[in-house]
């Protein structure tokens, strides 16, 4: 599988937006980009995902670079719900999710 | 909304005995997973099960392990003889097409 880098961790004031980073400079072209966190104590949420074109839904946005060799995914207004490990994975077909480490996103209130 | 559960939300138990995790996928889905994770690791991939058989297991998926559908609902972990090593969550998933759904977790202690 294709590897994902994300920092680590980052940090945000609440009510203001986020955007988190993802490289993938050995993406293929069937890689779909997904996204999914995890909140404390909890299992793995599903965020957002998508191939080539930007994509929006109710809880984020996801911002694809032209030669897909890179994503941010954009948390819009952060609440303190928003607290959680993001992680950035490459998936090619619908079977096993393969995780990283993520980035642990810290709000600040 | 349709989730998925997990019980017990706490399992411990004695080194060498047998453990047996339940999980209920989503009612329609037809893809379940296994899923764990040691305290402060990554999420690690246990096994894929799809059509009342293993699609794929990872390397941690030995002959320690199995997995059941035991009916039309419930999708179950059996750990045979744990091993303190086996202290971890363990997480389920279901999913119809490509995303995952994920259970709670069970957290596992082996004592």
């Amino acid at each position: 599988d294709a590897k994902t880098t994300q920092p680590n961790s980052m940090e945000s004031n609440e009510e203001e937006p986020v955007h988190l980073p993802c490289n993938h400079s050995t993406i293929s072209g069937t890689d779909y980009i997904h996204w999914y966190r995890q909140l404390p104590s909890q299992g793995p949420e599903y965020v957002i995902h998508g191939l080539t074109s930007n994509v929006n839904n109710r809880m984020a946005s996801l911002a694809i670079a032209e030669d897909r060799k890179s994503s941010t995914l954009i948390l819009h207004r952060a609440t303190l719900r928003d607290a959680a490990v993001y992680y950035c994975i490459l998936r090619d077909r619908d079977d096993k999710i393969i995780f990283g480490k993520g980035t642990r996103l810290h709000i600040l209130p | 909304e349709p989730e998925v559960t997990q019980t017990p939300s706490h399992q411990v138990t004695q080194m060498g005995q047998e453990v047996i995790l339940r999980c209920v996928p989503i009612s329609n889905h037809l893809y379940f997973y296994w899923y764990r994770q040691i305290l402060g690791q990554k999420v690690e991939f246990l096994v894929s099960f799809y059509n009342n058989e293993i699609s794929e297991k990872s390397e941690i998926f030995d002959d320690q392990f199995s997995v059941e559908r035991p009916d039309g609902s419930n999708f179950t972990l059996k750990i045979r003889s744990t091993k303190l090593e086996d202290s971890a969550m363990y997480f389920c998933a279901s999913s119809e097409v490509s995303t995952q759904f994920f259970g709670p977790g069970t957290r596992l202690t082996v004592l």
